[in-house]
């Protein structure tokens, strides 16, 4: 199986700061990788699809990079709003397999 | 516009079974895999399965082969997943989602307990 070794497993940011969780995975999965963001009694939501491609109506501050075997979330400026979990997923290989998720709080 | 629509919370004893639903609408059912995914402790997600509701094709993690089994109804464009030989291990919220992952039930919560 893929496995999808996320980090940090939680953040504590200041509100403006710029944030990042990294995902990287342990074979190449190409770009098949997605960001998910949820928060507390809500189900998952797409944000960033192909590693880099922002989901519809998803604030243009998230963005979804790649370099190598890691893939990175990054928030530009954080915002209150951004209180969440995060998870990454690899969809390139069965069985798909997600990152351990990233708990991110204000500072 | 879509929606997926799962069934409600379910309180069910150890060796039992449990079948959720997921009734899907605002687009064509039969056109797109529903995968299922269990979520744990609040936090880690792992996949289940998909199911492509045209031609009932199935793909399992390995891990919940013998577990869990997904079947749909095209008629009523809901998929359904059972889940056997409840154990308190499989107490966790179970979500259905329409692949690519860009629409996703709001989970069914499932307790094992006797």
């Amino acid at each position: 199986d893929i496995q999808m070794t996320q980090s940090p497993s939680s953040l504590s940011a200041s509100l403006g700061d710029r944030v990042t969780i990294t995902c990287r995975a342990s074979q190449d999965i190409g770009n098949y990788l997605t960001w998910f963001q949820q928060k507390p009694g809500k189900s998952p939501r797409r944000m960033i699809y192909g590693a880099t491609n922002l989901e519809d109506g998803v604030p243009s501050r998230f963005s979804g990079s790649r370099s190598g075997s890691d893939y990175s979330l990054t928030i530009s400026s954080l915002e209150s709003e951004d209180v969440a979990d995060y998870h990454c997923l690899q969809s390139i290989q069965y069985p798909l397999t997600f990152g351990s998720g990233t708990k991110l709080e204000i500072k | 516009q879509v929606k997926l629509l799962q069934s409600g919370a379910a309180l069910v004893k150890p060796g039992a079974s449990v079948k959720m639903s997921c009734k899907a609408s605002g687009y064509t059912f039969t056109d797109y895999w529903v995968s299922w995914v269990k979520q744990s402790h609040g936090k880690s997600l792992e996949w289940i399965g998909e199911i492509y509701p045209n031609s009932g094709a199935t793909n399992f993690n390995e891990k919940f082969k013998g577990k869990a089994t997904l079947t749909v109804d095209k008629s009523t464009s809901t998929a359904y997943m059972e889940l056997s030989r409840l154990t308190s291990e499989d107490s966790a919220i179970y979500y259905c989602t329409r692949e690519p992952f860009d629409y996703w039930g709001q989970g069914v919560m499932v307790t094992v307990s006797s």
